[in-house]
């Protein structure tokens, strides 16, 4: 079985502080996403990576950026936490060379920003 | 139905029962959907995905509905069971991407 993994459930952080969200899959899976995911909103799309070492955006990146060193792990960077990024966080990796494909979901991550 | 509003609309369905939930889609151009389902405090889990040259697609106790005249989605439960209470999202390509629409939370009454 596919399986994502997300560093943590619950974090709670200061407004101005950074913040690293880790996700680790274990399917040798090009593809990864991070999404965050707010009440009646659905999931909205922050960063994606078909590779290591590349990147795209999203539809909200703002406020946030990504790494990818290795093709196992996908890093989300909250460079100064602000309260509107208080949100459940999620991660997804796909297999293939498009992302036209099964997304597995982590998780999840719920960060509060205080 | 789906909603990209604050409101999540809710499905409630006796036990035993079929379930219909429906999702609107935008983009014509959409070849790929994908019905996911999220059950309190996980990550959404894959239900059952459709491409745009079939217009149905069964599963185990699942069905999807594909009606691209329209842009209209449907997945259909057979004989509901609480288990299914959830939140189900649809999820729509565009280009390497996929969408999803607001979700639809589906409560099973006993």
């Amino acid at each position: 079985d596919v399986k994502v993994t997300q560093s943590s459930r619950y974090l709670v952080k200061r407004t101005g502080e950074k913040v690293f969200l880790e996700c680790v899959q274990d399917m040798d899976h090009e593809n990864m996403f991070w999404y965050r995911q707010d009440p009646g909103l659905g999931l909205r799309l922050i960063y994606f990576s078909y590779d290591v070492k590349m990147k795209e955006k999203g539809d909200i990146p703002e406020g946030y950026s990504v790494s990818r060193e290795k093709k196992e792990r996908f890093s989300l960077i909250l460079e100064s936490a602000s309260t509107n990024q208080t949100s459940m966080y999620l991660c997804a990796s796909s297999f293939g060379t498009q992302g036209i494909d099964e997304q597995f979901f982590g998780p999840g991550t719920r960060l509060t920003v205080l | 139905g789906e909603s990209v509003g604050l409101h999540l609309p809710t499905l409630s369905v006796q036990e035993g029962d079929n379930s219909i939930i429906n999702c609107a889609y935008s983009n014509s151009a959409s070849d790929y959907f994908i019905w996911y389902k999220q059950e309190s405090g996980k990550g959404p889990q894959f239900i059952i995905d459709i491409r745009s040259n079939m217009d149905k697609r069964q599963g185990q106790r699942v069905t999807v509905l594909l009606n691209k005249t329209v842009k209209h989605l449907s997945l259909q439960i057979a004989a509901t069971q609480p288990g299914d209470s959830a939140v189900y999202f649809c999820a729509e390509n565009r280009g390497n991407m996929l969408t999803f629409g607001g979700g639809t939370r589906l409560m099973v009454k006993p």
